[in-house]
């Protein structure tokens, strides 16, 4: 079965480094979201996005925040200068095989990110 | 106030019991997700509805529009399900995948 993979699994960073997440969502999906969840609290949207643009994005995702799709497969996160805040299970997710097709998420596994 | 309330917060049952985890949201949806975390954090999408109601094994989820309201069934319930159960919700009008989550219904079945 088609699974969206996110790599690494763990990543411990320090304060001010850069990261990047990596995603890689099922090969016909047109539609890409992540999500951040702070340990002990709800998962919450950071960004959807959509026909290699941003459709959407929340208050937590601002220009520390970035996001690309640079070669049709992978999809990143990445956050430009780290702070201990950052620290969350980031998962990726994808759907949609169709243009408009409103159907339900896969997602991947989580990156475990640590800011020390 | 949350926009997305999950009842139970945390629920104990014995193995074979019935479960009920319960969903209320106060915005208008384009569609309602449950989704299960494992305790190792993965997540896996259970159903997608928008209305009526789904079943996929042992797993029921249904919904009503006009009360607003989700519930999620297990039936003989099995130590394998304990997990946190989540409810989130897409808001009418808002892209795919920007999901209002709930807190999460921590279900352990014991044996």
């Amino acid at each position: 079965e088609p699974e969206v993979t996110q790599t690494p699994s763990h990543q411990v960073t320090q304060m001010g480094q850069e990261v990047i997440l990596r995603c890689v969502p099922i090969s016909n999906h047109l539609y890409f979201y992540w999500y951040r969840q702070i340990l002990g609290q709800k998962v919450e949207f950071l960004v959807s996005f959509y026909n290699n643009e941003i459709s959407e994005k929340s208050e937590i995702f601002d220009d520390q925040f970035s996001v690309e799709r640079p070669d049709g497969s992978n999809f990143t996160l990445k956050i430009r200068s780290t702070k201990l805040e950052d620290s969350a299970m980031y998962f990726c997710a994808s759907s949609g095989r169709w243009s408009g097709a409103n159907t339900e998420a896969f997602f991947g596994q989580g990156t475990r990110l640590t800011v020390v | 106030k949350n926009e997305v309330e999950q009842s139970p917060q945390n629920l104990t049952a014995q193995e074979g019991e019935f479960i009920t985890i319960n969903c209320s949201y106060s915005v208008g949806i384009s569609a309602l997700h449950w989704l299960q975390q494992h305790p190792g954090g993965g997540i896996v999408s259970l159903f997608m509805l928008s209305s009526g109601k789904k079943k996929h094994g042992r797993l029921i989820a249904t919904i009503n529009i006009q009360e607003k309201h989700s519930s999620l069934h297990i039936t003989a319930s099995h130590p394998r399900d304990s997990a946190v159960y989540i409810c989130a919700v897409g808001r009418y009008g808002g892209s795919q995948g920007n999901l209002i989550f709930g807190k999460g219904t921590k279900l352990s079945v014991k044996p």
